[in-house]
């Protein structure tokens, strides 16, 4: 079953950094595409970034580009978010997401919430 | 970029009703269209791609149809677990762009 486990969200002031991390399992890890995914309060899905399996290329939204960065770790089987100078749109729950071999999102993580507020 | 948009962005139906709803992308995706469901407080979870297959485990009720620049979901016999947000996706790329979400409640 795959299982995807987020966790280092919170309070964090305006100009502030966090690093959220997703555990996975359930799949081989090494083979998939991960994704970051967020929804501000009340509001729509917006992607984040995306990295790849092979070869860790990485991308972002514009939003995010120059603040956040996106990793991988494939003897923990995590995934990375870190978030540089966060802003109060920031605020959101961030999902972590795998993707199939065709950009699509199959399973997403349960999510966790980064307040931006001073 | 691509755009997507969704209509209606809310709806009330009886159960047992059947639900259309529609997505539109500013150009043409060909089929990498997605649907997924988002129940109140939770996770959103896949339900249909390519347009129109449906992933393992979810309801036959639930069928998708389009291509190009215009999908439809149809919810044949709303159920009582159907209340919940759905959204279109497209996943042509690695950016992806999600429609802005139709809320379905039962009347």
């Amino acid at each position: 079953e795959v299982q995807l486990l987020e966790s280092g969200g919170g309070l964090v002031p305006p100009g502030g950094s966090l690093r959220l991390s997703c555990a996975a399992s359930g799949f081989s890890f090494n083979d998939y595409t991960m994704t970051w995914v967020r929804q501000a309060p009340g509001k729509g899905l917006q992607w984040v970034s995306t990295i790849t399996a092979i070869g860790g290329a990485t991308y972002y939204a514009a939003s995010v580009r120059g603040r956040f960065t996106i990793s991988r770790d494939t003897s923990k089987n995590t995934v990375y978010l870190q978030m540089n100078n966060v802003r109060a749109e920031d605020t959101a729950v961030y999902y972590c997401a795998k993707e199939t071999q065709f950009y699509l999102i199959d399973y997403w993580g349960q999510g966790t919430l980064v307040s931006v507020s001073s | 970029d691509i755009q997507m948009t969704q209509s209606p962005s809310s709806l009330s139906a009886s159960v047992g009703d059947r639900v259309t709803i529609t997505c539109r992308a500013s150009q043409s995706i060909t089929n990498y269209l997605a649907w997924y469901q988002q129940r109140p407080g939770k996770a959103p979870k896949l339900l249909i791609y390519a347009a129109s297959l449906l992933q393992s485990g979810v309801p036959s009720r639930f069928s998708g149809s389009g291509s190009g620049t215009d999908f439809t979901l149809t919810i044949n016999s709303l159920q009582p677990e159907d209340i919940a947000t759905y959204y279109c996706q497209t996943y042509s790329s690695f950016r992806k762009t999600f429609g802005p979400g139709t809320k379905v409640d039962i009347k």
